[in-house]
């Protein structure tokens, strides 16, 4: 079974400053996807960024970044010029390449991120 | 429309009630989901529907029942639930399962149990 793991439970940054979320995972497959979820104060879970694993070259979204490092296993991801907006619940998640059967999203534990001015 | 609409917001119930949680989505989607969410904790599959037939279920209890009406509804019903059922459920939706389909999540459904 896949594992996503977040080690850091909270995390602050400034207002226009750059910040770093990192995720690791564990799996024995080749082929697979990698998401950044947000989950503000309302509670609705949106997609931030996502990654296939088969593609080295690392997703961008806006102010938003990965590094992917397969070989590692790692995840991280980078917001850049932080606003109050991107105040929330930041979740990693891992989805194996479907074969035939429905797959399912497999989350980390979560990283509140706190953004001050 | 790009929403997931899920009613009601909040749900209090005693653990003799009969409840259900509606999900609705109208972006043509034809795999649904239904998450758990427990306080501080990330979410927990419990069902998938895909092309309206239940394709995953996480072992989930049998006073859970889901229900998937038509392609734009997602029903969860609730029956003698346990005080510790209480959590956040969230719905969502993809055009089809999957694994790298972006899926539309509902704000969800607050549930207290008593």
């Amino acid at each position: 079974a896949q594992t996503v793991t977040q080690s850091q439970p909270e995390m602050s940054v400034q207002e226009a400053e750059t910040v770093t979320l990192s995720c690791t995972y564990d799996t024995s497959e080749s082929d697979y996807y990698l998401f950044w979820y947000k989950q503000p104060p309302s509670r609705q879970m949106i997609l931030v960024i996502r990654q296939e694993a088969y593609k080295q070259q690392n997703a961008t979204e806006n102010r938003f970044s990965v590094n992917f490092q397969k070989a590692a296993k790692s995840f991280s991801l980078k917001i850049s010029d932080s606003q109050l907006g991107d105040a929330a619940m930041y979740f990693c998640a891992y989805r194996s390449q479907n074969t035939g059967t429905a797959s399912k999203l497999t989350f980390g534990t979560g990283t509140r991120l706190q953004v001050t001015l | 429309d790009t929403e997931v609409t899920q009613t009601p917001k909040h749900l209090v119930m005693g653990m003799t009630n009969k409840k259900s949680l509606k999900c609705e989505q109208h972006m043509g989607h034809r795999a649904m989901y239904w998450y758990k969410q427990k306080a501080k904790k990330p979410p927990e599959l419990m069902f998938v529907y895909s092309y309206e037939k239940l394709s995953i279920n996480e072992s989930v209890p049998s006073r859970f029942s889901p229900e998937c009406p038509n392609s734009s509804l997602l029903n969860l019903h609730l029956h003698a639930l346990q005080p510790e059922d209480s959590a956040l459920y969230l719905c969502a939706s993809s055009q089809r399962d999957e694994e790298n389909e972006k899926l539309f999540f509902g704000s969800g459904t607050q549930l207290s149990v008593l």
